[in-house]
């Protein structure tokens, strides 16, 4: 069975620091696919990165960071600098095809970051 | 800017009473998703659709029904409500065909509360 794991329940830091969500995967599957999406207090899931399990690359697209690390089965987000605006619940996600059938969600991560 | 839309974004209700949460996307996405939410949890896939006339259930059981008569309208219904059905309900939804991002778009979700 398909488990997201996001041992963090919440994560308080101030303006500027680093901060790295953990998020940890267990699948059966050999082909997968692993997501993150950001819930700000709006209420809609807002997608921010796909990582293929045949692609270990990590990925940076600004102050945000991916590193996929397939051998502890681990696929964790850091977010450089960090702003007031990036306080919201953060989900990571696992599915084994492109679809929202079998996307399983972990249990977030609810970041604050004070000013 | 996701174009799926959700009303009522709140709801409280007296038990026993029927309700239905719309759910309108105006992308041409032949699937679409509801999903339950409780707070500070995770995502659970409750029911899911493939394409007009063609409804199923996800993994949470739900005392809920769904419809899909137009591509774009997925409405959820709840005959009776009740205490237990308190929870946000997200929407979402993907194109057919898997995409290269996989990407599920989301509703800003209906919190409903039952007294």
């Amino acid at each position: 069975a398909q488990k997201v794991t996001q041992a963090q329940t919440e994560i308080s830091v101030v303006e500027k620091e680093d901060v790295t969500l953990d998020c940890v995967y267990e699948t059966r599957d050999t082909t997968y696919y692993l997501f993150w999406y950001k819930q700000p207090p709006s209420g809609e899931l807002v997608f921010l990165i796909r990582r293929n399990s045949f692609d270990e690359q990590n990925e940076i697209s600004g102050r945000y960071s991916w590193n996929f690390q397939k051998s502890t089965s681990s696929f964790n987000f850091t977010i450089t600098a960090s702003q007031v605006v990036d306080s919201a619940v953060y989900f990571c996600a696992l599915s084994e095809r492109l679809n929202g059938q079998n996307f399983v969600f972990g249990p977030g991560t609810r970041l604050s970051v004070l000013p | 800017e996701a174009d799926i839309y959700q009303t009522p974004r709140y709801l409280v209700i007296g038990t026993g009473k029927k309700i239905t949460l719309e759910c309108s996307q105006t992308m041409g996405h032949d699937k679409m998703y509801w999903y339950q939410q409780d707070p500070g949890m995770e995502l659970h896939l409750i029911h899911y659709s493939y394409g007009v006339n063609s409804t199923e259930k996800g993994d949470l059981s739900s005392e809920s029904t769904v419809s899909r008569i137009r591509t774009e309208h997925f409405p959820l219904t709840l005959e009776s409500a009740r205490p237990s059905h308190t929870s946000q309900y997200l929407c979402a939804s993907s194109e057919r065909r898997e995409t290269q991002t996989g990407e599920l778009f989301f509703g800003e979700g209906s919190r409903l509360t039952v007294l």
